[in-house]
């Protein structure tokens, strides 16, 4: 079976514009969320989607938003970039919501640079 | 302020060597869990502990939450190359959302 898979897996922008990274969960897994990781650091929160709504959202600005399609895969959009967007961003997903002994599976990321 | 303090940031070693990481808080945490990730890969589950004092082991790691679920370690015995990466302690609050601390980036030496 396929993992989660992420596209594109790098990624040039210029200040200013936006950008749609998108994600492809595991099959039969009904939950994406999605990470932000900065160089040096570790990956934080922004998103979560579980049956095509939103059930969690990070400390992140409204520049950042997603969606959750019919077949569970995901878009993130970041509108506006700044310099300080770049970073890896991971996709994740999981068979449920939450559960104490959910597993998430981590795709291998989207390396935005902004510049 | 970090949830989840790791430490050391970098240790390199030779191969064969023993090492120890630390994930610590002052919070207590019902779960906690490591995690490896490689360059240019996303993070890999490694272990769940739930239980205060609970040890566990994969081959030559041995994982440990500490008695009051307010800190864990990591002890790699024998390190080999295989085992360079970064090594993340994470935490999830609510239900939905999984806290990171920043890692620990282990070389190990050929």
């Amino acid at each position: 079976d396929a993992g989660v898979t992420q596209s594109p897996t790098h990624l040039i922008k210029t200040r200013g514009q936006q950008v749609t990274l998108r994600c492809s969960p595991i099959s039969g897994h009904k939950s994406v969320s999605w990470y932000q990781q900065v160089l040096g650091q570790g990956p934080q929160f922004i998103f979560q989607y579980y049956e095509k709504e939103e059930r969690g959202r990070g400390n992140f600005p409204d520049r950042f938003s997603a969606r959750q399609f019919p077949n569970y895969s995901s878009e993130l959009n970041v509108n506006a970039l700044l310099l300080g967007d770049s970073a890896l961003y991971l996709c994740a997903s999981s068979l449920e919501r939450g559960s104490f002994n959910t597993e998430a599976f981590f795709g291998q990321g989207t390396r935005l640079t902004v510049v | 302020t970090q949830l989840l303090e790791q430490s050391p940031q970098f240790l390199s070693i030779q191969e064969g060597e023993n090492l120890t990481v630390y994930c610590n808080s002052s919070s207590v945490f019902s779960s906690l869990q490591w995690y490896r990730q490689e360059p240019g890969e996303g993070p890999v589950l490694l272990v769940t502990v739930v239980t205060g004092g609970e040890v566990k082991k994969l081959k030559r790691l041995t994982f440990q939450f500490g008695d009051a679920r307010k800190d864990s370690s990591l002890h790699i015995t024998a390190a080999q190359p295989g085992d360079t990466g970064l090594y993340l302690c994470a935490v999830k609050l609510g239900s939905y959302q999984l806290t990171f601390g920043k890692g620990t980036k282990l070389s190990v030496i050929p």
